[in-house]
């Protein structure tokens, strides 16, 4: 089946720190990828997404992700963590019909 | 803001009732989705609309509709409400028939 997979549930981090949340994907093709986030009570924003060319996608809020063919994997990644980056991700893939992985939490401690 | 709106922000219900969800895509968008978000099943896509068609269909129950009217506006009618149905809905549009989403702020539905 087509998805997306988000292995980790929880990541905790320290401020500062450089932070990967790791997102796979099993499509066909390749898909459009996403990475959205979520604050309690809100709804998904999106960071950044890919659809071709460049397999390294800038986002907003410092955020970055890296498309890699040979391992299924759309990454997302960010240099230095501040307090504001805990949230829910979610990475997403598909096309008319896109859908989401499980979601990590972030969790940043000072 | 997205500029997606949605309402009601949380709905009340009883067992057995029906409700009626509301989504105001942005402006220009074409595409409206509809998300069901629960802590058991997590994000789960019900159902896209573009330009009042429906064009693509995800694990959506039969007790549940949806249709996007002329407007573009889209409303999701939940029917013989469960306990379980009990989650935070969510609408979604875009300007084509793919690409990225822009979501509203969600619905959220309790069912007692």
């Amino acid at each position: 089946a087509q998805s997306v997979t988000q292995p980790d549930i929880h990541i905790t981090v320290s401020e500062g720190a450089s932070l990967e949340l790791r997102c796979n994907y099993s499509y066909g093709a390749t898909p459009y990828l996403f990475w959205y986030v979520q604050s309690p009570g809100q709804g998904l924003q999106l960071l950044l997404k890919y659809f071709s060319g460049d397999t390294l996608v800038q986002g907003i809020k410092g955020f970055e992700a890296e498309f890699k063919r040979s391992q299924s994997s759309f990454n997302l990644r960010k240099p230095s963590v501040h307090w504001s980056d805990a949230a829910e991700y979610f990475c997403a893939g598909g096309y008319q019909k896109v859908t989401f992985g499980t979601g990590t939490k972030l969790q940043v401690i000072p | 803001d997205s500029g997606v709106t949605q309402t009601p922000k949380h709905l009340i219900t009883a067992t057995g009732q029906r409700v009626t969800l509301r989504c105001s895509p942005r402006s220009g968008d074409l595409s409206v989705y509809w998300y069901q978000q629960s802590l058991d099943q997590g994000l789960q896509f019900l159902i896209q609309y573009y330009n009042g068609e429906e064009r693509a269909k995800g694990n959506i129950l039969e007790r549940f509709s949806a249709q996007q009217f002329p407007d573009l506006h889209s409303e999701l009618n939940l029917s013989s409400l469960e306990l379980g149905d009990s989650a935070l809905y969510f609408c979604a549009s875009s300007v084509g028939e793919a690409g990225e989403l822009f979501f509203g702020e969600g619905s959220r539905l309790t069912v007692l």
